[in-house]
């Protein structure tokens, strides 16, 4: 298994321009999250989704949006990018009944200048 | 508002020299707490579930401990290799009671 996998690594940007941050799982979990971490401030959770179709807002869902079209894909796309979304994201998912026992993907570092 | 607070910010110990990090918490009919550790660049990694007061976890020189307000990681005769940032986190209110909230992180440094 290669558990959750994201791509790219590292992204530079430009201010106004846009991207999506692709996410695959091949666990069969069925919730998936996106999380972004900014330094010394923890894990801040974007959107999630408990299966395909099925998306709903985190904490901090703004300047973002996702969808969830199978089971194992959850790409985050970001419209218009400004500074404030330089951070890393982490893609994360979990089985049914260990909701809180997530699997994290190695992350992103997204860079808008 | 759930708050989750890890203190110290960043630790440093000597290989051998045993010590706690503390996560303390604010939420009220607490429903678990989590333990992760995270190596730099990589994403974080599943250590302990706890959800009683009273109740220990251990992994090898790991303890994790909860009371009713906050929770201990207890390092025992650290090595190199434990090297990490420790996240605590609780389940957070809001739809579907899945999401995380997650503390600051201690960076710990172990020094051979």
């Amino acid at each position: 298994n290669a558990g959750v996998t994201q791509t790219p690594k590292f992204r530079i940007l430009k201010i106004g321009q846009s991207m999506t941050l692709q996410c695959t799982q091949d666990m069969n979990h069925n919730y998936m999250y996106w999380y972004r971490q900014d330094p010394g401030m923890g894990l801040k959770l974007i959107y999630y989704s408990v299966g395909a179709g099925i998306t709903d807002k985190g904490e901090v869902p703004n300047g973002y949006n996702v969808s969830r079209s199978t089971t194992e894909d959850f790409p985050l796309r970001l419209e218009l990018a400004a500074p404030s979304q330089t951070s890393v994201y982490f893609c994360a998912s979990s089985a049914p009944g260990q909701a809180y026992e997530q699997y994290f993907g190695p992350g992103t570092r997204l860079t808008v200048t | 508002e759930d708050q989750v607070t890890q203190s110290p910010e960043a630790l440093r110990l000597q290989e051998g020299e045993s010590s706690s990090l503390n996560c303390s918490y604010t939420v009220s009919g607490l429903r678990g707490l989590f333990w992760y550790r995270q190596d730099p660049g990589k994403g974080p990694e599943f250590l302990f579930t706890l959800y009683s007061a009273g109740e220990e976890k251990e992994k090898e020189r790991l303890k994790a401990t909860l009371t009713k307000k906050e929770s201990f990681l207890h390092i025992t005769a650290p090595k190199p290799e434990d090297s990490a940032t420790y996240l605590c986190a609780v389940p957070a209110r809001g739809a579907g009671g899945n999401m995380l909230t997650f503390g600051g992180g201690t960076r710990l440094m172990v020094k051979p």
